[in-house]
């Protein structure tokens, strides 16, 4: 496609509740990365892809939150049991590499509500 | 963690005015981007500077970076209400493959 597309836009739940939230990457991207941004703050670093190495999971906030990506392309960031301080807007980027000096691309981000 | 920290945090300037951002950061750089957010949702890259750089310029924008003291500056000249937004710092730090670190932002907000 021809930007980052991230999908659903706003997705409410109840807590306790399972939730998966999709990025579709720029095609050609090796790198991958999610955020989470909480009302009027900045981004948190939760996880970044690259290629075919193992992807740093050193901001993931919890094991309650997983990602994996497929093919090297789709991810999905996946929050178990989600709990009211999860609600945020969660944000995914991607870049080329290889090359440094790259931007990264954002998609809309999912607005999560976890009531 | 977070690796840049923007000043001020928040910001009010009269329109036609220039407004100027600050931010630190800790470790070393490949380079420092500035992004935009507006309302919330996703960014837009505005700029990069690469760490063997000291100015660059875009447009209404200009960055400086100074590696000596782990700070860069983003002036915006001749402001408009459409500049309204969050402005991030991002570093591409050294030690860490291409992970990119956002500061915490600066709200800017222009007055008519």
């Amino acid at each position: 496609g021809a930007g980052v597309s991230q999908s659903p836009s706003n997705k409410v739940t109840e807590k306790g509740k399972d939730v998966e939230l999709r990025c579709d990457p720029i095609s050609g991207h090796t790198a991958l990365y999610w955020y989470r941004q909480s009302l009027g703050q900045g981004l948190e670093f939760l996880i970044y892809f690259q290629g075919n190495s193992a992807p740093d999971k050193s901001g993931l906030p919890s094991d309650r939150f997983s990602a994996e990506r497929t093919g090297g392309s789709v991810s999905t960031l996946t929050i178990q049991r989600t709990q009211q301080e999860d609600s945020a807007v969660y944000l995914c980027a991607s870049r080329v590499t290889g090359t440094m000096n790259t931007e990264a691309f954002f998609g809309q981000g999912t607005r999560l509500t976890v009531v | 963690s977070q690796q840049g920290e923007e000043d001020p945090q928040a910001l009010s300037i009269q329109e036609g005015e220039n407004a100027t951002m600050n931010c630190s950061y800790k470790t070393s750089i490949n380079n420092l981007q500035w992004y935009r957010q507006n309302s919330g949702r996703g960014l837009v890259h505005l700029i990069l500077i690469r760490s063997n750089e000291r100015e660059k310029h875009s447009g209404r924008l200009r960055v400086t970076l100074d590696t000596s003291k782990k700070s860069s500056s983003l002036l915006i000249t001749a402001s408009r209400a459409a500049d309204t937004a969050s402005y991030f710092c991002a570093t591409d730090t050294m030690n860490r493959d291409d992970k990119i670190i956002f500061g915490k932002g600066t709200r800017l907000h222009i007055l008519p």
